[in-house]
């Protein structure tokens, strides 16, 4: 079946310090690859996706690139702020769009 | 306010009863999802439908578990006697599905979870 492996937490970085959450997952077919985002008392929400072999997905600042090679999706950001702590969860979603399969989560937390 | 919504946010009951979650997706959704998260995991998937039709159902999940979309707009999820072990978060998500010729990528849009507390 579908895994998803993402780097064990929590992170806890300064302020502008470069972000790398790393992320490799096992699928058949050609999936598409998340990362949500999960702030404090909220929801689950989309941070960005890519849908197929060498995109790059991108938003608010975080990037990662669908590695098929690698099966990796690794996220980064160049600067982090206080407000990006939060949980982010890499996920897949097979090519028919079934049920998505997530990581475990990796607590982020930013220091002023 | 038009995304996902669930109720109740939070219930807490006692082992061996039974609790109903309900779940209003983005109105114009055809999938909805359940999902459960305890602390530290990932959402662990249970179910998903697409309109009124449930298509897929997770082999771990108990037969006290049920889900239901009875008109294809709002479900629920009813957990009959209830055990410790049911404590987590309970969420829903909901996404469109275009049709067979256009990729559908996936993409899900969460509520805010329903968390369950059993005593």
């Amino acid at each position: 079946g579908n895994s998803v492996t993402q780097m064990e937490g929590p992170v806890t970085l300064s302020e502008e310090a470069f972000l790398t959450i790393n992320c490799t997952y096992t699928a058949t077919g050609y999936p598409s690859l998340f990362w949500y985002v999960q702030y404090p008392g909220e929801g689950l929400q989309l941070l960005l996706k890519a849908t197929k072999a060498d995109d790059k997905g991108s938003n608010k600042g975080f990037e990662a690139t669908y590695r098929k090679e690698t099966t990796s999706f690794h996220l980064e950001k160049g600067s982090v702020q206080v407000s990006d702590s939060a949980v982010y969860f890499c996920a897949l979603s097979p090519y028919n769009a079934g049920k998505s399969t997530f990581g475990d989560g990796t607590t982020l937390t930013v220091k002023p | 306010d038009t995304g996902v919504s669930q109720d109740p946010r939070h219930k807490i009951t006692k082992r061996g009863q039974n609790v109903t979650f309900r779940c209003d997706p983005i109105s114009e959704h055809n999938r909805l999802y359940w999902y459960r998260q305890t602390l530290g995991q990932g959402p662990e998937f249970l179910t998903y439908f697409q309109n009124e039709a449930q298509l897929e159902k997770s082999r771990l999940l108990s037969d006290r578990f049920s889900a239901e979309r009875p008109k294809g707009s709002f479900s629920t999820l009813e957990i009959q006697r209830t055990e410790q072990g049911d404590s987590a978060m309970y969420l829903c998500a909901s996404s469109l599905r275009v049709g067979h010729r256009v990729r559908n990528t996936g993409e899900l849009f969460f509520g805010e979870g329903s968390r369950l507390t059993v005593l």
